[in-house]
């Protein structure tokens, strides 16, 4: 069975700062991969997938994420945070039936 | 598009009461999906439909809920009777193929109080 693994339940980086939000899958096939953004009061958003080809994924607002199948990672980055980026974050993966979620990492962003 | 739209956003109803929460899916999409998301066990799934027919059904916490899709354009998650641990907000989500190839549009979610 299919499952993720977030590190760290609450990040928090300065306005400016790298934002490095980790998550490991379990898969026993090649996986496909996503984040998601949840804001306050709302559903999910997509940011960015991985399905095949590239490993590098770049998502809206500036996020990126890149697969490394040998550590079994899809970590989500961005370079420079804005206050706009506070948040919850959930990485996901697909199984034949369904889509996996994480714990979630809610992302605090300090001025 | 109108994306997936849930009602009602709010409830709240006293322990026994039967709950009905409603999904309409982007039209054109034919997979649905029910979670729960709660402080302490995150988001669950709780049942996943492909063209109208439930394919997994596993995650349904017991016999009080119950889902249904008799069109392609609308779902209920039915909770009969409801208790307080029952509490959490309800997501619909809908993809335009099945789960391993397509991303999730989600609604904006139905936050169910139990009292």
């Amino acid at each position: 069975a299919q499952s993720v693994t977030q590190l760290g339940s609450h990040v928090s980086v300065s306005e400016g700062a790298l934002v490095l939000l980790r998550c490991n899958y379990s898969s026993s096939v090649p996986p496909y991969l996503f984040w998601y953004v949840q804001y306050p009061n709302q559903g999910l958003q997509l940011l960015l997938k991985y399905t095949t080809g590239a490993t590098l994924v770049k998502g809206i607002n500036g996020f990126e994420a890149e697969f490394k199948k040998s550590e079994t990672s899809f970590h989500l980055t961005k370079p420079s945070a804005h206050m706009s980026d506070a948040a919850e974050y959930f990485c996901a993966v697909t199984s034949i039936n369904d889509m996996r979620f994480g714990a979630g990492t809610r992302l605090t962003v300090k001025p | 598009d109108a994306g997936v739209i849930q009602s009602p956003r709010h409830e709240v109803t006293e322990m026994g009461q039967e709950v009905t929460l409603r999904c309409k899916p982007i039209s054109g999409h034919n997979s649905l999906f029910w979670y729960r998301q709660t402080m302490m066990r995150g988001l669950e799934l709780l049942i996943y439909f492909n063209n109208n027919v439930p394919i997994d059904d596993s995650g349904m916490p017991e016999d009080r809920f119950s889902a249904k899709m008799p069109n392609a354009s609308f779902s209920t998650l039915k909770i009969q009777p409801s208790e307080p641990r029952d509490s959490a907000v309800y997501f619909c989500a809908s993809s335009l193929r099945t789960a391993n190839t397509g991303e999730l549009f989600f609604g904006e979610g139905s936050r169910l109080t139990v009292l």
